[in-house]
């Protein structure tokens, strides 16, 4: 049982470039999530999604896009990417569940640099 | 999204003795505190999901307490190890699925 799988795990980007965070969970969560992290700040969530085909803005959107087209991944897009996006990026996943009382799972994490 | 504030911001510990550290959150409209340990490039592991005022979790060495009518948790560590270092996060969701983040205590153990 992998859990949440994240890839890539590095990379670096220039400004303006676009890349594709990914992920993937075997778990059959509806829930999935992304945050970034950045020093000193905590994890922010950048956007969720409680279902295939639904997804909703967190509180740090801008900038960035999603999808989901099946229960089992959720992947990120910064179309063009910019310093501040420069953070670390996790992935995680949880059971239906309304009002978050059971525990979310996270991949392990992507560390992007924008130069 | 809800104001979740943890202290200190990190504190240093050492081997063989106790420690404990706060989570404050809006006591209102209270549903759910969770703890996750974090330990240095790996990803968050759930430790705790809190949910009735009063309610006491413990998983080894590590133990933690809700106070829903004041809005805040503390988290106990018991005896320190240096397996302990990690920063731990609180979290506490709002009524639409979203979990709110403290910024975490990092807790270094010293041998």
């Amino acid at each position: 049982n992998a859990g949440v799988t994240q890839t890539p795990k590095f990379r670096i980007l220039k400004i303006g470039q676009s890349m594709t965070l990914q992920c993937t969970q075997d778990m059959n969560h509806n829930y999935m999530y992304w945050y970034r992290q950045d020093p000193g700040m905590g994890l922010k969530l950048i956007y969720y999604s409680v279902g295939a085909g639904i997804t909703d803005k967190g509180e740090v959107p801008n900038g960035y896009n999603v999808s989901r087209s099946t229960t089992e991944d959720f992947p990120l897009r910064l179309e063009l990417a910019a310093p501040s996006q420069t953070s670390v990026y996790f992935c995680a996943s949880s059971y239906s569940d309304i009002l978050a009382k059971n525990i979310q799972y996270f991949g392990a994490g992507t560390r992007l640099s924008v130069l | 999204i809800l104001n979740v504030e943890q202290s200190p911001q990190s504190l240093h510990v050492q081997e063989g003795d106790s420690t404990n550290f706060t989570c404050s959150f809006p006591s209102s409209n209270f549903y759910a505190l969770h703890w996750y340990r974090w330990e240095t490039a790996k990803s968050p592991e759930a430790l705790f999901v809190m949910t009735l005022n009063g309610d006491e979790k413990k998983k080894g060495r590590i133990s933690a307490t809700l106070n829903t009518k004041e809005g805040y948790s503390y988290l106990y560590i018991k005896g320190s190890q240096p397996e302990d270092s990690a920063t731990y996060l609180c979290a506490h969701p709002s009524n639409d699925y979203k979990l709110s983040f403290g910024a975490g205590t990092t807790v270094t153990v010293r041998a």
